[in-house]
């Protein structure tokens, strides 16, 4: 089965502040995905990537950066943090697109 | 763009009797429809996709494609408490070359023993 791990699990961060939260993927997935999920809105698709050196914008990209570095890591960049970005951030990886996406565990982010 | 409902929102079975969710979506030219369950304060694990119209089986779980009514249905056969999770319905979109996942919101299914 695919590893998809996150970091950190948990994360308090304040207004204004940068957060950065990292994917690894263990199984040479071409395809990345990072996601929020939220009460009442489901998953939502924030950035993804078909390989490394490539991010692309997902359906609700305003106020996020997205890296990938090398085919295993996938990081999602929040410059100026918001309080409305509070969530559950979940990052998948996936051979293609029409394979399963496998998740990871989840990021909880609280921004005071 | 696609939209994908989910109904019941939740769902309460006994232990053993069979439980069924249901999925509408909007546009029947979607190529691929997905199942995922999400136990409380989990990842999602994907239990079976189907990309055509008829029946899927993986395991205790069936899902049922009818484009023409735009519905994909889950059957949980024999569920047990550990199958108490939010399960969710994923629909394909067509974006250029490629494609994406149209989530729904997700039934909450509780099994009692």
């Amino acid at each position: 089965e695919a590893a998809v791990t996150q970091s950190p699990r948990n994360k308090v961060a304040v207004t204004g502040g940068k957060v950065t939260l990292s994917c690894n993927q263990t199984n040479n997935h071409n395809n990345m995905y990072w996601y929020r999920q939220d009460t009442g809105h489901g998953l939502r698709l924030i950035h993804y990537s078909y390989g490394a050196g490539s991010t692309e914008k997902g359906d609700i990209p305003d106020g996020y950066k997205a890296s990938r570095p090398s085919q295993e890591n996938f990081s999602l960049i929040l410059e100026l943090a918001t309080p409305s970005q509070t969530s559950v951030y979940f990052c998948a990886s996936g051979p293609d697109w029409e394979d399963t996406q496998y998740f990871g565990p989840g990021t909880r982010l609280l921004v005071l | 763009q696609q939209k994908v409902q989910q109904s019941p929102e939740s769902l309460t079975v006994s232990e053993g009797a069979m439980a069924s969710l249901n999925c509408t979506f909007s546009d029947g030219t979607s190529d691929n429809f997905r199942w995922y369950r999400q136990h409380s304060g989990k990842g999602l694990e994907m239990l079976v996709s189907i990309f055509s119209d008829g029946e899927k089986e993986e395991g205790r779980f069936t899902a049922h494609l009818n484009r023409a009514s735009l519905h994909v249905s889950l059957h949980i056969r024999e569920p047990q408490p550990s199958d108490s999770a939010v399960y969710l319905c994923a629909v394909s979109h067509n974006v250029g070359d490629n494609s994406k996942l149209i989530w729904g919101l997700g039934t909450s299914l509780v099994v009692n023993p």
